[in-house]
């Protein structure tokens, strides 16, 4: 499974779109994008996943690039409630490696 | 009620002994996985399941037995607990059909080894 790149830690002003960027440069043609989130020492919560093509849902959006080698999480209008760590996952496989995520602090 | 549940949810114990992680799950998911957390750190996989009676090592195996005799459950067990087992340990299952993709966790069993 391709291993992922976040930056350790962001800050999102309250109100303001939260574009959390994924690298996974070694991603292979059958192997997902998918992200997670953290709150305090909850277990983690699904978000959204994707493939190649550019997804939605209620919680956030999900931009990959073309040649699939990087990614962006969208969190259109980040609330305080937002502040978590964020994981982003690529996987082929059912073998789901988190890795260190981005720490998001959504700030009043 | 339908989840993912873990038991127990605290539990400390001493150096050497055995200590069996329960996760159970109602939803006849296939796939279930087991994680640790250290403090300050994110999920490593420590073993998988595909189904009963199939299982498979994850990132950080060692020290650890699984079984799952039945869909619903997975145990996780440390045979000789060491120290650096104190972690929080997280149990998930893996959706299917329309939850396809999407992990479930338990909210995790907090393991201290004195």
């Amino acid at each position: 499974d391709a291993k992922t790149t976040q930056p350790p830690s962001m800050d999102c002003a309250e109100g303001r779109a939260a574009n959390l960027p994924c690298n996974h440069s070694t991603i292979s043609g059958n192997e997902y994008v998918y992200w997670y989130r953290q709150i305090h020492s909850q277990g983690p919560q699904y978000i959204i996943h994707g493939l190649k093509n550019n997804e939605t849902n209620e919680m956030a959006s999900l931009i990959i690039t073309e040649d699939r080698k990087s990614s962006t999480l969208i969190l259109p209008h980040a609330t305080l409630r937002d502040t978590a760590v964020y994981y982003c996952i690529v996987s082929g496989t059912y073998k789901y490696i988190f890795g260190t995520g981005t720490r998001l602090k959504v700030l009043a | 009620d339908a989840g993912i549940t873990q038991s127990p949810r605290y539990k400390i114990t001493e150096t050497g002994r055995q200590v069996t992680l329960m996760c159970h799950q109602t939803w006849s998911h296939s796939y279930m996985f087991w994680y640790r957390q250290d403090l300050g750190h994110g999920l490593r996989l420590i073993y998988y399941s595909a189904a009963a009676d199939i299982t498979d090592k994850g990132e950080v195996p060692d020290g650890y037995v699984v079984s799952r005799s039945k869909t619903e459950n997975f145990p996780l067990t440390l045979e000789s607990a060491t120290r650096s087992q104190t972690s929080v340990y997280f149990c998930a299952s893996l959706g299917q059909g329309v939850s396809a993709g999407e992990l479930f966790f338990g909210e995790g069993s907090r393991l201290t080894v004195l």
